[in-house]
């Protein structure tokens, strides 16, 4: 499969916890995004990068969200000290990037945290 | 970030046309309009897009209307498979700005 990856696919903590979720996009893509998605709603934007830089954050990415992509392939979400409103889809896509063309953004099947 | 008025559930049967309506009347000169839907349990999956012009793919058509402020997203024969919560977006940057979409339904 050369689609968008992401693990895990579920995750249950605890209040407080910390947890972190990884993405692998489609190879060669250098452009990934993280979104956020609750129950009933559409997907919210956190943030973005073009290859290793970060180059919008959202923000809904407080504090206690950090996102890095150190080598520009993979990238990794952190929550810390995770409240029970972090509950949701945690959503990653990747896109190839070229010059003024509107390029596709291709998602991941999610990440869904569930915090006690 | 521009707006999108969508219905919230529309209903339909299998192997009819679908035409499922968008409004945004405030469209900027410089936004495309992109059609994703999210099929249950799964992300978000492209659709097509435009700016202008009608626009024909294999999974869909696009008609956009002549001053931009609506646009319709039309499934020439639905299937069961095409059941999907289907999301207008107004995108004149690199982020997607999603609202709550239309929940479709395909009746057998």
């Amino acid at each position: 499969d050369t689609g968008v990856s992401q693990d895990p696919r579920h995750k249950i903590t605890k209040r407080g916890q910390n947890v972190t979720f990884r993405c692998d996009p489609i190879s060669e893509h250098n452009r990934l995004y993280w979104y956020r998605q609750t129950l009933g709603q559409g997907p919210e934007f956190l943030t973005y990068f073009q290859n290793e830089a970060q180059l919008e954050k959202s923000r809904l990415l407080s504090d206690r969200f950090s996102a890095e992509r150190p080598k520009g392939s993979f990238s990794t979400l952190e929550i810390q000290r995770t409240e029970q409103g972090d509950s949701a889809m945690y959503l990653c896509a990747s896109s190839l990037e070229r010059l003024a063309i509107q390029e596709t953004q291709y998602f991941g099947p999610g990440t869904r945290l569930l915090v006690l | 970030d521009a707006k999108t008025t969508q219905p919230n559930s529309m209903e339909s049967n299998e192997e009819e046309p679908v035409h499922l309506p968008c409004n945004h009347s405030t469209i900027s000169g410089t936004d495309y309009i992109h059609w994703y839907r999210q099929l249950p349990s799964q992300g978000p999956e492209y659709v097509i897009h435009g700016l202008t012009s009608n626009v024909n793919n294999r999974m869909a058509s696009l008609a956009i209307a002549e001053d931009r402020k609506s646009s319709t997203l039309i499934l020439h024969r639905a299937t069961l498979r095409d059941a999907a919560v289907y999301y207008c977006i107004l995108r004149g940057a690199q982020k997607l700005v999603f609202g709550q979409g239309t929940r479709l339904t395909i009746n057998p």
